[in-house]
C-alpha cells in the first residue's frame, strides 16, 4: 500500500514551465520508479533508478535516486499539454513495492 | 512486444455476485501482480504470483483470490461482491520476482450496483 509521501498533490502550471515533484519515505529502497497515468489507462513506466545518487533522463524528464535511498525526485522541463496526468513514484525493496498517492499535473496552454 | 493485456476492460456486477478478471503478462515476464486502485485509497497491492505460486499478499479479505497458469497468465477472482469493491483493478508484470520494474495493463474497471 501507500507508504511514500509524494508532493505536491497537484500542480497547475503554464505550458513551457518546469515542474518538480518528489517522494520521501522513512524506509530505504533498492529501486525507485516513476510512472505516469492518464485517464482510462494504466500507469506507464517513465524512469527506473537502481543506485543511490543515480540521475537518469528520459527526454524532458529527469529523475534522481536520493543518496540516503529514502527519496527521489522527478523534474519535467518545458512542459507541454500532453504532460497532463497523474505521476506516481514507487519504491521497491526486495519484493516489497510501495506507491506514492500521486501528483496530478494540469498544464494550461 | 505486446504489453500487459487485461480483460474485460469494463464490468458491471451486483452485490453478492462473483467476478473473474484475466491478465496476460508481457511475453517472457514470469511475475504478475494485482492492484486495486480507488480515488480514496490509491494503489493497493493485492497479491503477486511467480511460477504459479503466490509469493506475496496484501491486506485484503479472503474474498479476493488469484492464480497463475503455467504460461504466466493470471486470473483474479472476487467472490460475494460488495459495493466497496468498485475500483480499477490493475495487473502488472515483471521479468522475475524481486527488484524488477513492473509494467501495468490498462486495468479492468469494475462497478458494483
Amino acid at each position: 500500500g501507500q507508504q511514500l509521501n509524494q508532493s505536491p498533490q497537484s500542480m497547475f502550471i503554464q505550458e513551457g514551465e518546469d515542474v518538480s515533484m518528489n517522494c520521501t519515505s522513512s524506509s530505504i529502497f533498492n529501486t525507485w520508479l516513476w510512472y505516469k497515468q492518464e485517464p482510462g489507462e494504466g500507469p506507464v513506466l517513465l524512469i527506473a533508478l537502481y543506485k543511490a545518487g543515480e540521475l537518469t533522463s528520459n527526454g524532458r524528464l529527469t529523475a534522481q535516486f536520493g543518496i540516503t535511498r529514502k527519496d527521489s525526485f522527478l523534474n519535467i522541463s518545458a512542459s507541454i499539454p500532453s504532460d497532463v496526468g497523474i505521476y506516481f513514484c514507487a519504491g521497491l525493496y526486495n519484493n516489497d513495492m510501495r506507491f506514492g498517492a500521486g501528483t496530478r499535473l494540469t498544464v494550461k496552454p | 512486444k505486446a504489453g500487459v493485456t487485461q480483460t474485460p476492460r469494463y464490468l458491471i456486477k451486483t452485490r453478492g455476485q462473483q467476478v473473474t478478471l484475466s491478465c496476460s503478462p508481457i511475453s517472457g515476464h514470469r511475475s504478475v501482480s494485482w492492484y486495486q486502485q480507488t480515488p480514496g485509497q490509491g494503489l493497493q497491492f493485492l497479491f503477486e504470483y511467480f511460477s504459479e505460486t503466490q509469493r506475496n499478499k496484501g491486506n485484503f479479505p479472503g474474498r479476493f483470490s488469484g492464480r497463475q497458469f503455467s504460461n504466466s497468465r493470471s486470473e483474479m477472482n472476487v467472490s460475494t461482491l460488495e459495493l466497496g469493491d468498485s475500483a480499477l483493478y490493475l495487473c502488472a508484470s515483471s521479468e522475475n520476482f524481486g527488484n524488477q520494474p513492473q509494467h501495468f495493463g490498462d486495468g479492468t474497471r469494475l462497478s458494483i450496483l
